[in-house]
């Protein structure tokens, strides 16, 4: 159980267009979602937190008009990274965090791999 | 907070050694603590968790040590394994919130023939 996936895995555009990220709980409720951002050899930086049914809570520094969130039902939020650059390459990571869990932890999804030319 | 930037630090061991993985951790309030591993490509992979009202815990052929007092956390894996090859992330972070867990910089390990 727990297994969270996304699709596409990976995904290569054209620089000025916009790539939509899934992320979905198979088999579990998840009320938040996590989006992290994770460049070659470092750490997983957060970008946002997704709670179902309001609006995404950004960190500093992740402009929320160009990294889109919506999370429209507890099995499903998505990342839409508008107008993509070349810095904008990177590999995206969600996590869901079960609902019925009463301790913090989340099931990881297996990554997007985001390319632009 | 998250370590942004720095080059992961690397651990080599032979197979069959046992790997001991260090992690110091910020926030002296933080009272859930997990490890995961990242095969290159992949998403972060549970290993273990401890909270802070334990200072040991075991799974199988891992251990987790809490060290409260200087905020330092360890993991180690016992008869260390080729395909346990990856990057060992430790993250700290609330029980019972969604809160987001916080990650540290991670260590590279690479587990000789």
């Amino acid at each position: 159980g727990a297994v969270v996936s996304q699709h596409p895995s990976w995904v290569i555009c054209k620089s000025g267009t916009s790539v939509k990220i899934e992320c979905r709980s198979l088999d579990f409720q998840a009320t938040t979602m996590f989006w992290y951002r994770q460049f070659p050899k470092q750490s997983l930086m957060l970008m946002a937190t997704s709670n179902e049914g309001s609006k995404a809570t950004y960190e500093q520094g992740v402009e929320k008009d160009k990294f889109l969130i919506n999370h429209a039902s507890l099995t499903l939020s998505t990342l839409t990274v508008t107008s993509a650059h070349p810095e904008d390459s990177s590999f995206y990571i969600c996590s869901a965090r079960m609902t019925s869990l009463s301790y913090n932890e989340q099931f990881f999804g297996p990554g997007t791999r985001l390319t632009v030319l | 907070g998250e370590s942004v930037g720095l080059h992961l630090p690397t651990l080599s061991v032979q197979e069959g050694d046992n790997s001991i993985i260090n992690c110091a951790y910020s926030n002296s309030a933080s009272d859930y603590f997990i490890w995961y591993k990242q095969e290159s490509g992949k998403g972060p992979q549970f290993i273990i968790d401890i909270r802070s009202n334990m200072d040991k815990r075991q799974g199988q052929r891992v251990t987790v040590l809490l060290n409260k007092t200087v905020k330092h956390l360890s993991l180690q894996i016992a008869a260390t394994q080729p395909g346990d090859s990856a990057v060992y992330f430790c993250a700290e972070g609330f029980s019972g919130s969604a809160r987001q867990l916080t990650f540290g910089s991670g260590t590279q390990l690479t587990v000789l023939p």
